[in-house]
């Protein structure tokens, strides 16, 4: 079956503009996470999603980042006023449940703001 | 706090040699999961093994065993017979019974196998 996909694969912005990525989970999975990785680091969690209510964002960095997602399907996760230290790789997992089952990553969001 | 600590930033190896990756964890909770990934030049992680604090047995799977030892709070990762498609970027990760589900991720080893 369809594992996880993120669009776009690449991204360049300038500093300033405002960006949006997106996360198709694997069908049936209920729960979805977002981590940022950047250059040569772990990852980093962001936040998730319980089918569409987000019971954790403790992740997001600051009030410029924001994500929503649509019932148990598309997530989109939103960078305002990008910054050059935004660039990163933004990494969308999904799992059947969110009790610690296993998280299936997609190929990632390569953003780099200028 | 949650934490995991995977010294080992690099290591390079010769084809057929044995090479384990150590992953250390620190954790309050007395239900939570461990996790191994493998991140290949392409970028994409794919999932390896996943294991709870109730079960301390070791794992085999192919080239590839698991150690989990709650009493070092380690959960090392060994790879037998190493092979250059095993080249890669390793992270351990923990995830604690009351977080819903989020993984905190070491810093990653970067295994390197050369022909």
């Amino acid at each position: 079956g369809a594992g996880v996909s993120q669009s776009p694969s690449n991204k360049v912005t300038e500093k300033g503009k405002d960006v949006e990525l997106r996360c198709d989970p694997i069908s049936g999975h209920t729960a979805l996470y977002w981590y940022r990785q950047r250059l040569g680091q772990g990852l980093e969690f962001l936040i998730y999603f319980q089918g569409n209510s987000a019971p954790d964002k403790s992740g997001l960095p600051s009030d410029r980042f924001s994500a929503e997602r649509t019932g148990e399907s598309v997530s989109t996760l939103t960078i305002q006023r990008t910054q050059q230290e935004d660039s990163a790789v933004y990494l969308c997992a999904s799992s059947q449940t969110s009790v610690q089952e296993t998280q299936y990553f997609g190929p990632g969001t390569r953003l780099l703001v200028l | 706090a949650q934490k995991v600590t995977q010294a080992q930033t690099e290591i390079s190896v010769v084809e057929k040699e044995d090479v384990t990756l150590d992953c250390v964890y620190e954790t309050r909770d007395t239900t939570y999961y461990l996790f191994w990934y493998k991140q290949p030049p392409s970028g994409e992680l794919v999932f390896l093994i996943r294991r709870n604090s109730f079960d301390e047995q070791n794992e085999i799977s192919g080239r590839y065993s698991w150690n989990f030892q709650k009493s070092t709070s380690s959960f090392n990762f060994t790879i037998t017979a190493s092979q250059v498609v095993d080249s890669a970027v390793y992270f351990c990760a923990l995830s604690e019974g009351n977080q819903g589900g989020k993984l905190i991720f070491g810093q990653g080893t970067e295994l390197s196998v050369k022909p």
